[in-house]
């Protein structure tokens, strides 16, 4: 069965560094998304992204955050300078249709990238 | 807004017990309901949604959930767990393109 797979699995990095998390989402997927999970916390919508730009984000994805499709089959989050507080596990996740329709579109979700910032 | 509460953060039961974790929830749109399993070291897997229709829902794995509109829950339920069921299971409810999840459940099933 196909997967989302994310690289790395484990990432540290030191604060005020740039970090990519990578992501190849399910081939014929169409909607792509980003969430998180903070130790102890829930897991929290970052951002969904659809036809090369973002359709919609939630407030923790400020100026410092980015995504991006660079080829036909990665999907991307750059943090630009990190920061103690982005320590968290970060989750990819794809599904085949979006919007109202994506409901009915389960998303598939990579097994994560924990990020450590030192 | 939507918002998901899941009661206990950890339900430990012995095999072949049967458990219900619980979950609650708000919305002020059409209500979609998920539960989402993480085994260790991988990633969220879908065990059962409810969309519209019957308010009991079965998933894989032999859980089974039930919506209840009135009482705002879609608790989780195995007849008989095993030591493999041993994850942390998340309630979502869903919205334009979103899932809003709850903390999660620990569920540790020891022999």
């Amino acid at each position: 069965e196909p997967e989302v797979t994310q690289t790395p699995s484990h990432q540290v990095t030191q604060m005020g560094q740039e970090v990519i998390l990578r992501c190849v989402p399910i081939s014929n997927h169409l909607y792509f998304y980003w969430y998180r999970q903070i130790l102890g916390q829930k897991v929290e919508f970052l951002v969904s992204f659809y036809n090369n730009e973002i359709s919609e984000k939630s407030e923790i994805f400020d100026d410092q955050f980015s995504v991006e499709r660079p080829d036909g089959s990665n999907f991307t989050l750059k943090i630009r300078s990190t920061k103690l507080e982005d320590s968290a596990m970060y989750f990819c996740a794809s599904s085949r249709t979006g919007g109202e329709l994506g409901i009915y579109s389960p998303l598939h979700f990579g097994n994560g990238t924990r990020l450590t910032v030192t | 807004a939507q918002s998901v509460t899941q009661l206990d953060s950890q339900v430990p039961v012995f095999e072949e017990a049967p458990v219900e974790l619980r979950c609650n929830y708000s919305s002020s749109v059409s209500v979609y309901l998920f539960w989402y399993v993480q085994y260790p070291n991988q990633g969220l897997q879908l065990l059962l949604k409810y969309l519209s229709g019957s308010t009991l829902v079965k998933g894989i794995n032999g859980f089974e959930a039930e919506f209840n509109k009135s009482q705002t829950s879609f608790h989780l339920r195995k007849p008989s767990v095993h030591i493999s069921d041993t994850a942390e299971y998340f309630c979502a409810v869903g919205g334009y393109s979103t899932l809003t999840f709850g903390k999660g459940t620990m569920l540790l099933v020891s022999p």
